[in-house]
């Protein structure tokens, strides 16, 4: 059972909205990623976090933003969407002292931007 | 740059069976593989790691082997079931990566029955 929740699951949205996805975790872990997936593709790091006020970009490229200030929650935010921006986000958590911790993953925002 | 190719995008195999899905990886010398689940509409599900000193690791029906000199690594399922139909994901990490993974696109798997 996963203790890391996404919402929304799905939000379809219109250009140019600003559009906030959240993601929590109940674990305590200090490490936090998104990921960006399309379908029958890799997942893509976009952001990710070691604790409380350290975020970073990933290896793709994203006009998106994260904050990171509660250990629990890392929100991802896009101050105007657009269709390109369409895509599946998921968010996950590890812990930071075990060397090749598993990620432990949320099902996920499916983005609709029209 | 780091590539992951993960064998044919879709396996079909009968109940009972066993599945093999490979993991092909090149310019990348990983100190670890992961491999997930992924079932449709959800998020990866962790299953087995291994570590690049290991040759082999196995939980219940599951099995991976690890072959740093080949670049691969090989995932087996024994007396497959239709309940194992899934995407399989492979991810390397390690060295300087500090936690973060690189997937792979993932193989289908349908056990039919």
């Amino acid at each position: 059972e996963a203790d890391i929740y996404q919402t929304p699951r799905y939000l379809v949205i219109g250009t140019g909205k600003k559009i906030t996805l959240e993601c929590s975790q109940t674990m305590g872990h200090d490490k936090m990623y998104w990921y960006q997936q399309d379908p029958g593709m890799e997942l893509h790091l976009i952001h990710y976090s070691y604790g409380v006020n350290s975020t970073e970009k990933g290896d793709l490229s994203s006009e998106s933003t994260v904050s990171r200030i509660r250990t629990e929650h890392f929100p991802l935010t896009l101050e105007s969407a657009r269709p390109s921006h369409t895509s599946q986000y998921l968010c996950a958590s590890s812990e930071f002292y075990r060397e090749a911790s598993p990620l432990h993953f949320g099902n996920g925002t499916r983005l609709t931007v029209t | 740059s780091q590539k992951i190719e993960q064998n044919s995008e879709a396996l079909n195999i009968q109940e009972g069976k066993t599945a093999t899905l490979t993991c092909n990886y090149t310019n990348y010398s990983p100190a670890y593989l992961q491999w997930y689940r992924q079932d449709p509409g959800r998020g990866p599900v962790f299953l087995l790691l291994i570590r690049e000193n290991e040759k082999e690791k196995r939980k219940e029906r599951l099995k991976v082997t690890f072959d740093t000199t080949l670049k691969q690594s090989l995932f087996h399922i024994t007396a497959s079931q239709p309940a194992d139909s899934a995407t399989y994901l492979c991810a390397l990490g390690g060295g300087t990566s500090y936690g973060k993974l690189t997937f792979g696109q993932g193989t289908i798997l349908t056990v039919h029955p």
